[in-house]
């Protein structure tokens, strides 16, 4: 089973900075990546796949970067509605696996 | 719209059986591959289950196999997961999911909650 990391488990940035948060996969996983945000009392909802491309309506201030087994997400421009658990999670072999968020709080 | 509206959770005892039902509307359901997602309270997600869109491929976690059958009723438009054999560690929010991509869960329900304990 492919592991997935996250890092930091939490990142506090004020409302119009950048977040940056950070996926590492156990082995390779490509370009087999995906993220979702999660808010409270929510299910998650997908915003990149194929490490880089934005689902459609992802508002262009989330970039997704990165290729085998090092990524990043970030946000370039924080909104209050950004502020949720990140999940990043790997389809490349089964069983597809997550990482264990990075909760995105207001400074 | 994507529409998925799980149901069937609830408490049962150690040892005991549940079946989930997650109804699709709003797309073809019969194109789309399925899957259940969950998570425990206050923890990370974990992918539980996927189907194929014609109902011939299953795959699961390793945590749930041979306890758990997930299945699919295209001329329903629903999906199920009958969970057998259950454990405190399976309480969780049980999410459906469209499954595109190879792997992504791309529209997801709002979840049941299976609460296991005596």
């Amino acid at each position: 089973e492919i592991v997935m990391t996250q890092s930091p488990a939490t990142l506090s940035v004020s409302p119009g900075e950048r977040a940056t948060l950070s996926c590492r996969a156990s082995q390779s996983v490509n370009s087999n990546l995906a993220w979702y945000h999660q808010k409270p009392g929510q299910a998650p909802r997908l915003l990149i796949y194929r490490a880089s491309t934005r689902v459609t309506g992802i508002p262009a201030r989330f970039s997704g970067s990165g290729s085998g087994t090092e990524f990043i997400l970030t946000i370039s421009s924080l909104q209050s509605e950004d502020f949720a658990v990140y999940y990043c999670q790997q389809y490349n072999n089964w069983p597809y696996t997550f990482g264990q968020g990075t909760k995105l709080e207001i400074k | 719209e994507v529409q998925l509206l799980e149901s069937g959770g609830g408490l049962v005892q150690p040892g005991g059986s549940l079946r989930l039902s997650c109804a699709a509307s709003g797309f073809t359901f019969s194109n789309y591959a399925m899957s259940w997602v969950r998570q425990a309270p206050g923890k990370g997600l974990e992918w539980v289950s996927r189907i194929s869109s014609s109902n011939i491929s299953t795959y699961y976690a390793d945590s749930v196999k041979g306890r758990f059958t997930i299945s699919r009723n295209n001329s329903k438009n629903t999906l199920y997961l009958q969970m057998n054999s259950l454990r405190a560690e399976d309480t969780a929010m049980y999410y459906c999911a469209t499954t595109s991509g190879g792997g992504l869960a791309d529209s997801w329900g709002q979840g049941t909650l299976v609460t296991v304990s005596s």
